[in-house]
């Protein structure tokens, strides 16, 4: 474990369901992120939290909400997915949101597919 | 703007070396990483390297950074099977307060 824990690991949902990720780090890390992973792109940045607010959306379609009721834990709230939607899902947390030497702590991601 | 790219795929001999590069836009990045994702895990930080630095050594891995050219690379000495993996570079501005990553280099070592 990396210290950034997510769950569920795997997740296959309709179009028309509503599911939810999780990611909960208990590192002391202020600032949390929500990844996009798809095949042979660059990681996309969608949501940054810091200090449990939404600093920065990444022009992300309102299917996907994220939440973060404190600074341990940040969820991913997702309906009406497309097939398109289907990636892994990486959270991340970091000390401040700043650059600092030891970058982001990672965790092992959500395979989503969308069927 | 803010833009990473890699080459998509390298294959090696084991106990070879293995160069992957990188280039980069933003000429004011502070911090610039390599991170290293195994199938099914997340990301894992294998090493950084500051902007005014040009070289640094960690056991099998050396970061060159070439500034004029934007461009830095990373180099596995001996490189082993248990290195396959992506290997992402990544960098971070102060403007930005978010770190920039590229596609990813798909290492793969025949043994």
């Amino acid at each position: 474990e990396t210290g950034v824990t997510q769950t569920p690991r795997h997740l296959v949902m309709g179009m028309t369901n509503k599911k939810s990720l999780k990611c909960e780090q208990h590192l002391g890390h202020n600032a949390m992120y929500w990844y996009k992973q798809s095949a042979k792109k660059p990681l996309e940045l969608m949501f940054v939290y810091s200090l449990e607010e939404r600093v920065e959306n990444n022009s992300v379609p309102s299917r996907f909400s994220p939440e973060c009721p404190n600074s341990s834990h940040l969820f991913l709230h997702l309906h009406t997915l497309q097939p398109e939607d289907s990636a892994l899902y990486l959270c991340a947390s970091s000390q401040e949101i700043s650059g600092d030497p030891y970058g982001y702590t990672f965790g092992s991601g959500t395979r989503l597919t969308v069927v | 703007g803010e833009d990473v790219e890699q080459s998509l795929f390298l294959s090696v001999r084991e106990g070879d070396s293995s160069v992957i590069n990188c280039t980069y836009t933003d000429s004011s990045s502070t911090y610039l990483y390599w991170y290293k994702q195994e199938p099914g895990a997340g990301l894992q930080l294998l090493t950084y390297i500051f902007s005014n630095m040009d070289m640094k050594q960690d056991q099998r891995l050396t970061v060159l950074l070439n500034k004029k050219d934007k461009h830095l690379s990373l180099r596995i000495a001996d490189t082993q099977t248990g290195d396959s993996a992506i290997y992402f570079c990544a960098e971070v501005t102060p403007y930005g307060n978010k770190l920039v990553f590229g596609a990813g280099t798909i290492l793969r070592v025949k043994s």
